[in-house]
């Protein structure tokens, strides 16, 4: 079974500018989630999706990220203009069953210089 | 609110019991998980208790449960080393799929 695809593993981009991430949770898992996970720190909500609607978006900093998951498959997470701050791992993560087992990807690793 | 805490750092011989204790702030929390992060990699879920648990074993991995102080420990038993990575503790809430992470703790494993 083909686990949670993201990409890009690594993006180093300047202050102001945008970038995005992709991610392909694994097939069937109707709820996909994108967390941010700073340095030393455990991952944080960003949003959550089911199917494609969303859950949840309360910590989402919605002045410039943003989410979408078209078809209820695919999601992308945006972020414009980027802040040093938003140095991290983004990590998206998929859910089929009703126990919370979430399933990670390998993240995708944001430097903001 | 939600709020989940972890000691930052443990340090073991090989071999020996590790015991990663967690604390958790929210009552109705429903389920609590245990996951495994590698350098470089996502989470991994090691193992969960459904919170009218007390304990739970699996292979090398204890859970305790204690829901009157909202404590859970993870105990691996003879430990190697390549049990070393961070462990986060996380919680699930009725009604909420999103789980919250505490910050993790660092396990080194000695040989």
């Amino acid at each position: 079974e083909a686990g949670v695809a993201q990409s890009p593993r690594y993006k180093i981009i300047e202050k102001r500018q945008s970038v995005a991430f992709w991610c392909n949770p694994i097939s069937g898992h109707a709820t996909l989630y994108w967390y941010q996970q700073i340095l030393g720190q455990g991952p944080k909500l960003l949003i959550q999706f089911q199917n494609n609607g969303v859950v949840d978006d309360s910590q989402l900093p919605k002045d410039r990220f943003s989410a979408e998951r078209l078809k209820g498959v695919d999601s992308t997470l945006k972020i414009q203009p980027a802040k040093l701050e938003d140095s991290a791992v983004y990590l998206c993560a998929s859910s089929l069953g009703n126990t919370g087992e979430l399933f990670f990807g390998e993240g995708s690793r944001l430097t903001v210089l | 609110g939600e709020d989940v805490e972890q000691s930052l750092f443990l340090s073991v011989r090989e071999g020996d019991s590790s015991v990663i204790n967690c604390t958790y702030t929210d009552s109705s929390s429903t389920y609590l998980y245990w996951y495994k992060q590698e350098p470089g990699a996502g989470l991994q879920l090691l193992t969960y208790i459904f919170s009218n648990m007390d304990m739970k074993q699996d292979q090398r991995l204890t859970v305790l449960l204690n829901k009157k102080d909202k404590h859970l420990s993870l105990r691996i038993a003879d430990t190697q080393t390549g049990d070393s990575a961070i462990y986060f503790c996380a919680e699930s809430i009725t009604g909420r799929r999103a789980l919250t992470f505490g910050s993790g703790t660092r396990l080194q494993v000695q040989p």
